[in-house]
């Protein structure tokens, strides 16, 4: 049984340039989350979503930040622009029902490295 | 709101030296569960344990137990004979039931450091 998969593991861009990380839940999962993680620092919560849906996109920056989960295909989150405190490690995790309570499983993260 | 208290940044141990690491929380919730998770300098986030609020009852899985006591809001994690392999950061979170958010609240983080 497959676990959260996620690419780029690594990903290097200029500032300005977009980065667009995938995330692909565990069999069976239809919500998504994903989080960031700073150096040194825990893990914020930045969007939640189920297939075709935005359910809390309460931690996303206003702007340059997008997510989607379409019907089809693995989960994105896209940042435009990139400056340099974008670099972080940010993380999916997935959950079956989306309750509240569910257990979250991880993926193993996409590290972005802005130059 | 919810809320999970790592008091403890960094644990530096000796191999085979027993070490707990604690998890303190906040909730008004009555039902509630708390997880903890292992991210190892590889860093991908590993899930260990997820508890609920009416299960008092310690677990124990190997070398790892987990202590949860309601009367102190706490949900500590031992690492039992510890050795190199345990050195990770160790997250402590909680989920509410019926609170406002779907999404669990994670502690800061512990690091633990095993020294040969």
């Amino acid at each position: 049984n497959a676990g959260v998969m996620q690419n780029p593991r690594h990903l290097v861009r200029r500032r300005g340039q977009e980065a667009r990380l995938r995330c692909s839940p565990m069999k069976g999962h239809s919500h998504v989350y994903w989080y960031r993680q700073l150096p040194e620092e825990g893990l914020k919560f930045m969007v939640y979503l189920q297939k075709e849906n935005i359910i809390d996109e309460s931690g996303m920056p206003k702007e340059r930040f997008s997510a989607e989960f379409p019907k089809e295909g693995p989960s994105i989150l896209r940042i435009q622009q990139v400056v340099r405190g974008d670099s972080a490690a940010y993380f999916c995790a997935s959950s079956p029902r989306g309750r509240r309570t569910d257990t979250q499983y991880f993926g193993p993260g996409t590290r972005l490295t802005v130059l | 709101a919810q809320k999970v208290t790592q008091a403890q940044t960094e644990i530096s141990v000796v191999e085979k030296e027993d070490v707990t690491l604690d998890c303190v929380y906040e909730t008004r919730d009555t039902t509630y569960y708390l997880f903890w998770y292992k991210q190892p300098p590889s860093g991908e986030l590993v899930f260990l344990i997820r508890r609920n609020s009416f299960d008092e009852q310690n677990e124990i899985s190997g070398r790892y137990s987990w202590n949860f006591q309601k009367s102190t809001s706490s949900f500590n994690f031992t690492i039992t004979a510890s050795q190199v392999v345990d050195s990770a950061v160790y997250f402590c979170a909680l989920s509410e039931a019926s609170g406002g958010s779907y999404i669990p609240t994670f502690g800061r983080g512990t690091s633990l450091i095993v020294h040969p």
